[in-house]
């Protein structure tokens, strides 16, 4: 069965600084990954997906996502944070066999100025 | 604009009072789904449809059911609402399977008093 967990409840950081937000996964065969992020009162919104090729990917808001296949994680990142990247992030994953996304519970992120 | 459109965003119920929820989609997506969102819990799958003229139970079934009316609309209906069906629910849909992620609608906020 797929599996996501995102083990930080909330992330805080200070504008400017780099940023990460930790998603490890469990699924059979080779993933597909997602990221996505939602504001208040907002449905969720795509961000990044990992497929396949390169482990680093780029996406939207200047966010990116390294995949480890052998730590099997797919770590949210961003070199430099903005007040306005406070959100609430989700990591998703689901098998190249199967048509649905199992999410993560979620993480906080609180970006203060 | 192309995309996903739950209707209504907001609702209060009465226990024992019966509702349904509207999803329609103009993408063409093969896909669909219902969702429920709780604090810390994440998003949960109730029920999904692969394909038109199928559907599925998810995680969260239990006291719930669904219709895919055709290949845009799939809508969710709670015969006999319970306070433990209180939350946010959001609709998605996408591609069949492989490495396409989801489109999400705004949700729809439903408080069971």
């Amino acid at each position: 069965a797929q599996s996501v967990a995102q083990p930080e409840d909330q992330v805080n950081v200070a504008e400017g600084n780099p940023l990460t937000v930790k998603c490890t996964y469990s699924v059979s065969g080779n993933p597909y990954l997602f990221w996505y992020v939602q504001y208040p009162n907002r449905g969720l919104q795509f961000l990044l997906k990992y497929i396949t090729g390169d482990n680093l990917v780029k996406g939207s808001y200047g966010f990116e996502a390294e995949f480890n296949k052998s730590q099997t994680s797919f770590h949210l990142k961003k070199p430099s944070a903005l007040v306005s990247d406070s959100a609430l992030y989700f990591c998703a994953v689901r098998g190249i066999y199967g048509n649905k996304l199992v999410f993560g519970a979620g993480t906080i992120l609180r970006v203060k100025s | 604009n192309a995309g996903v459109t739950q209707t209504p965003k907001f609702q209060v119920l009465k226990t024992g009072q019966s509702m349904t929820l509207q999803c329609a989609q103009d993408m063409n997506h093969n896909s669909m789904y219902w969702y429920r969102q709780d604090p810390g819990m994440g998003l949960r799958l109730i029920y999904y449809s692969a394909s038109e003229g199928t559907t599925d139970k998810g995680e969260v079934p239990n006291g719930y059911n669904v219709s895919r009316l055709n290949k845009r609309e799939f809508s969710l209906r709670l015969e006999s609402a319970a306070p433990s069906q209180t939350s946010v629910y959001f609709c998605a849909s996408s591609e069949v399977a492989g490495s396409y992620g989801y489109t999400f609608g705004s949700g729809t906020r439903l408080t069971v008093v």
